[in-house]
C-alpha cells in the first residue's frame, strides 16, 4: 500500500443523477476525512471519520450527500440528485497517529455535472 | 470562523528565493502547513511548523511564523523548474475534531 487511492478518478454525470466515488486510505489509519476543492480554492472540509464513526460533518454537507465508512477501512461518499454546483474535486485524506496531525491526500475525483 | 488568506501568484526566476506568504484568523492554531499541489497530482505535506515555534528549516524550505501578526511564510531557496505548482499554507485549530483550514493557493511559476 503506497498511499491514499480514490476511485473513480473522474466522474461525468447529468444533473439529477447519483454518484458514489471510493476512498481508500493508507491501511494503517484510522482517521479519515473527505474534501471538496473547487476551481482556483484550497480544499473545503467535509467531513471527518475515526475508525468507522462518523465524528464531524461540515455545513457544507448537504442532505443530499451522505459518507460512510463501515468497516472502518475504506469510505464512500454518495451525492444524490447531483447540481451543476456539485461540480469540484473530491479529495479524501488519511492520517494516522503522528504528532503533528499530518493528512495524506489522495489524487481525487473530479466530477463533472452537465 | 477560520479564514486563511494568500497571493494567488508569483513568479520567479530559476536560482531565486522565492517567498510565499499566508495570513490566517484562528489565533488558537496549533499547527500551521504548507501543502504542495502539482496538475493532476494529490496536495502533499512539504512541510509543517507548530505554533510556539518561530522557524522551521528544512534543507531548501524556510518557515517563517509570526503568531502576533498571525503572519506565516514559505521561502523556497534556489527555487527550480520543479517548484511551479500551487502552494497551500492550510491551519489546524483546537476547534473541531480535527478540521484543517486551507488558503486559496499561490501559483508558483519558475521561469527558466
Amino acid at each position: 500500500d503506497t498511499g491514499v487511492s480514490q476511485d473513480p478518478r473522474h466522474k461525468i454525470t447529468k444533473r439529477g443523477q447519483n454518484v458514489t466515488f471510493r476512498c481508500d486510505p493508507i491501511s494503517e489509519h484510522n482517521r479519515l476525512y473527505w474534501y471538496r476543492q473547487t476551481l482556483g480554492q484550497g480544499p473545503e472540509f467535509l467531513t471527518y471519520f475515526q475508525n468507522e464513526a462518523q465524528l464531524e460533518k461540515s455545513r457544507l454537507l448537504s442532505d443530499r450527500f451522505s459518507a460512510e465508512r463501515p468497516k472502518g477501512s475504506f469510505s464512500t461518499l454518495e451525492i444524490q440528485r447531483t447540481e451543476q454546483g456539485d461540480s469540484a474535486m473530491y479529495l479524501c485524506a488519511s492520517r494516522g497517529g503522528g504528532t503533528y496531525n499530518e493528512q495524506f491526500f489522495g489524487p481525487g475525483t473530479r466530477l463533472t455535472v452537465l | 470562523g477560520e479564514d486563511v488568506e494568500q497571493s494567488l501568484f508569483l513568479s520567479v526566476r530559476e536560482g531565486d528565493s522565492s517567498v510565499i506568504n499566508c495570513t490566517y484568523t484562528d489565533s488558537s492554531s496549533t499547527y500551521l502547513y504548507w501543502y504542495k499541489q502539482e496538475p493532476g497530482a494529490g496536495l502533499q505535506l512539504l512541510t509543517y511548523i507548530f505554533s510556539n515555534m518561530d522557524m522551521k528549516q528544512d534543507q531548501r524550505l524556510t518557515v517563517l511564523l509570526n503568531k502576533k501578526d498571525k503572519h506565516l511564510s514559505l521561502r523556497i531557496a534556489d527555487t527550480q523548474t520543479g517548484d511551479s505548482a500551487i502552494y497551500f499554507c492550510a491551519e489546524k485549530g483546537t476547534g473541531g475534531y480535527q478540521k484543517v483550514t486551507f488558503g486559496t493557493g499561490t501559483k508558483l511559476q519558475v521561469i527558466p
